[in-house]
């Protein structure tokens, strides 16, 4: 089984929906992150959380929310989508490991495609 | 303002050849550089850089990271055409450890 999912896969929606995408890791990570992708502009992060009670914005929080259930699970509503939104959505998780480095190598669910019409 | 610049921004090669893809970066409080692999599917981890001159191996593809001139090299020899992709670099820094990214180097391998 993979160790970060995503759901749904693929989505299309119309605009003023509300829409959830979620995330589920069994890593046993502290760290999740919601990114988006688009072409041209690279990976650009939405929110990011250390741990249960910590949740930060990202470059690009307008329009977006979230929430952290647990540690395994991490939540990106959209709660009015519009056409702009389309992108691929990725969740990806980290953790400190024993490295004084504190390096923080992500890794990341499979993606979902959203489509905002 | 922190920045990871990747180069070039997209390569066609033959199979068979050696390419060399770069990433400069000019990040606070630098910890370490990541290079991932993304196919048409979700970014996979190649390597992680924190010490200069140490090359990272794993099998045709290496890295380096020279820390003072702020750059590392992710070389591929005997390309094939699974190594199409689009190359992803990333830098770890600041205080709260996120990831600053490049927007990526797509490598096309023909055969």
């Amino acid at each position: 089984d993979a160790d970060v999912t995503q759901t749904p896969r693929n989505r299309i929606t119309k605009t003023g929906k509300r829409i959830m995408l979620e995330c589920s890791q069994t890593k046993g990570h502290d760290r999740m992150y919601w990114y988006r992708q688009d072409p041209g502009l690279g990976l650009r992060l939405i929110y990011y959380s250390f741990d249960v009670k910590d949740i930060n914005k990202g470059e690009i929080s307008d329009g977006y929310s979230v929430s952290r259930q647990a540690q395994a699970k991490f939540s990106l509503s959209l709660e009015s989508a519009i056409p702009n939104q389309t992108a691929l959505y990725f969740c990806a998780t980290s953790d400190l490991g024993g490295s004084p480095a504190y390096t923080d190598t992500q890794y990341f669910g499979p993606g979902t495609r959203l489509t905002v019409l | 303002e922190d920045k990871v610049v990747q180069s070039p921004l997209s390569l066609v090669v033959h199979e068979g050849d050696t390419v060399t893809l770069n990433c400069s970066y000019e990040v606070t409080n630098f910890r370490s550089l990541l290079w991932y692999k993304q196919e048409k599917k979700a970014p996979t981890f190649l390597f992680m850089l924190t010490s200069s001159g140490i090359e990272k191996k794993s099998g045709r593809l290496s890295s380096i990271l020279d820390k003072k001139e702020l750059f590392s090299i992710l070389n591929i020899t005997a390309t094939q055409t699974g190594d199409s992709a689009v190359y992803l670099c990333a830098c770890n820094a600041g205080n709260n450890r996120k990831l600053i990214w490049g927007l990526g180097t797509s490598l096309a391998v023909n055969p």
